[in-house]
């Protein structure tokens, strides 16, 4: 099953804009990434923030995870048409026999940049 | 060298065939995984490779084999596909199977079972 949720599932808006794509996720995390995946191409790993840490900011991008609510944003600043591509949170977790983790995908937000 | 590469990046085939896909890297990452990803779909988990040795199966049919020649090299040996099976298939890395600085995805093979 999946261990994260991404809201909303599908976001369009205008160069220059900022973006909020949100993830919730149902059990304890070592951490929570989220990747960037261009149509039908590889994945683009973003943006990496640990159990630990609340914010975490990497040039245009900022992820804050609040791990009592089990949830994480990505807030993509100043967006470009270029940023047009569907965004994934993934989980780093212990899987149900305790003995290894596993990277596990949301749905995804297929976010749209209109020039 | 920072990439995870994959060959082929198409691959057709017929449902009574036999092939193989391969994933290679040289930065050193110890664990490597196999994702298979449905068109608007997320990846889903196939395998896991820790020091070459398998360490997760996610319940994949036996006609998906995995093999992990050495550290570098990931293969993912294909065979009596059903058209279901198409797909993006994806290889990563990451330093250990712990993930704690990430991982590294290749481009994928996509896949058609015809």
């Amino acid at each position: 099953s999946q261990q994260g949720e991404e809201d909303p599932q599908a976001l369009s808006i205008q160069e220059g804009e900022n973006a909020t794509m949100n993830c919730s996720y149902k059990t304890s995390i070592n951490n929570l990434q989220w990747y960037r995946q261009n149509s039908g191409r590889g994945l683009v790993h973003l943006i990496l923030i640990r159990s630990n840490e609340r914010e975490k900011h990497s040039g245009r991008l900022r992820v804050t995870l609040d791990t009592s609510k089990k949830s994480s944003s990505l807030l993509i600043t100043a967006s470009r048409a270029a940023d047009t591509a569907s965004y994934f949170c993934a989980t780093d977790a212990v899987d149900s026999g305790g003995s290894n983790y596993k990277l596990t995908f949301g749905k995804g937000t297929l976010l749209t940049v209109n020039p | 060298d920072t990439e995870v590469t994959q060959t082929p990046k198409h691959l057709v085939m017929g449902m009574t065939n036999k092939k193989s896909l391969k994933c290679e890297q040289h930065m050193g990452h110890r664990a490597m995984y196999w994702y298979k990803q449905k068109a608007k779909k997320p990846p889903e988990l196939m395998f896991v490779y820790s020091y070459e040795k398998l360490s997760i199966n996610e319940s994949v049919p036996s006609r998906f084999s995995p093999e992990c020649p050495n550290s570098s090299l990931l293969n993912l040996h294909l065979h009596a596909l059903q058209p279901e099976d198409s797909a993006l298939y994806l290889c990563a890395s990451s330093q250990d199977y712990l993930g704690l600085y990430g991982y590294t995805f290749g481009s994928g093979t996509r896949l058609t079972v015809v």
